[in-house]
């Protein structure tokens, strides 16, 4: 079960704001390891969509954005698109598990 | 270009055996740190297995003695052996290459579907 603890689902209107939240604990990114996005679009493979808390990858739109602090991250999406329907799942590394954890999951729907 | 293609998801009954392979291009999976991640149909995502360069590996409880990850440098090829196979078991397998980018989850492959069902 996943330890990275995420909202089922958020949606917003085109060109508007969305954030998703992922909620760990002092095992993971409470103890400062980083956190990683990914975006699924549907029946394909996840995407890497932000690396090391903040950082886009190369081909990324600017409107992701993501933030971290202490045990708990958030990505934003600005300026959404219908294009950005999708799953988003956040990612870390756990100490007490030794492995790395996956978020919930978040579906994104664009109204 | 790099990329993954993952091959070797097939029906399999309970209890059986299934080698799944990953076959890199523009990288060397040799080279890079390689994961295992497996998603059951409609749920999220679940680590499975990594590959250091060095060739130590490590697994969460769930698949311990019954996966293993390994790799073929003249091939670059990575391969899992899934064993004692459980319905619980039924996902799509990804592989992936992580610590480039800090140790996210940088390049994907499509996936290849295992179904445990008898």
């Amino acid at each position: 079960q996943s330890v990275l603890t995420q909202p089922p689902s958020v949606s917003g209107a085109p060109g508007q704001r969305v954030t998703i939240s992922c909620s760990g604990s002092s095992s993971n990114m409470g103890a400062g390891y980083d956190v990683h996005w990914y975006q699924q679009l549907p029946g394909t493979a996840p995407k890497l969509l932000i690396f090391g808390n903040t950082n886009r990858p190369s081909g990324v739109p600017k409107r992701f954005s993501a933030s971290k602090s202490g045990s708990s991250a958030s990505l934003a999406i600005t300026g959404l698109q219908g294009e950005d329907e999708a799953d988003y799942f956040c990612q870390s590394y756990d100490n007490r598990l030794s492995g790395y954890v996956f978020g919930t999951g978040t579906k994104v729907t664009v109204l | 270009e790099v990329q993954l293609v993952e091959t070797g998801g097939a029906l399999i009954q309970p209890g059986g055996s299934l080698r799944l392979s990953c076959a890199g291009s523009g990288f060397s999976v040799s080279g890079d740190f390689m994961s295992w991640v497996r998603q059951a149909p409609g749920k999220g995502l679940e680590w499975v297995s990594s590959l250091y360069a060095s060739g130590t590996t490590f697994q969460p409880d769930s698949v311990k003695g019954r996966f293993t990850i390994s790799r073929d440098t003249s091939k670059n090829t990575l391969f899992l052996q899934l064993t004692r196979l459980r319905a619980e078991d039924t996902a799509i397998y990804y592989c992936a290459r992580h610590g480039v980018l800090g140790d996210a989850f940088d390049i994907w492959g499509q996936g290849t579907l295992v179904s445990v069902s008898s």
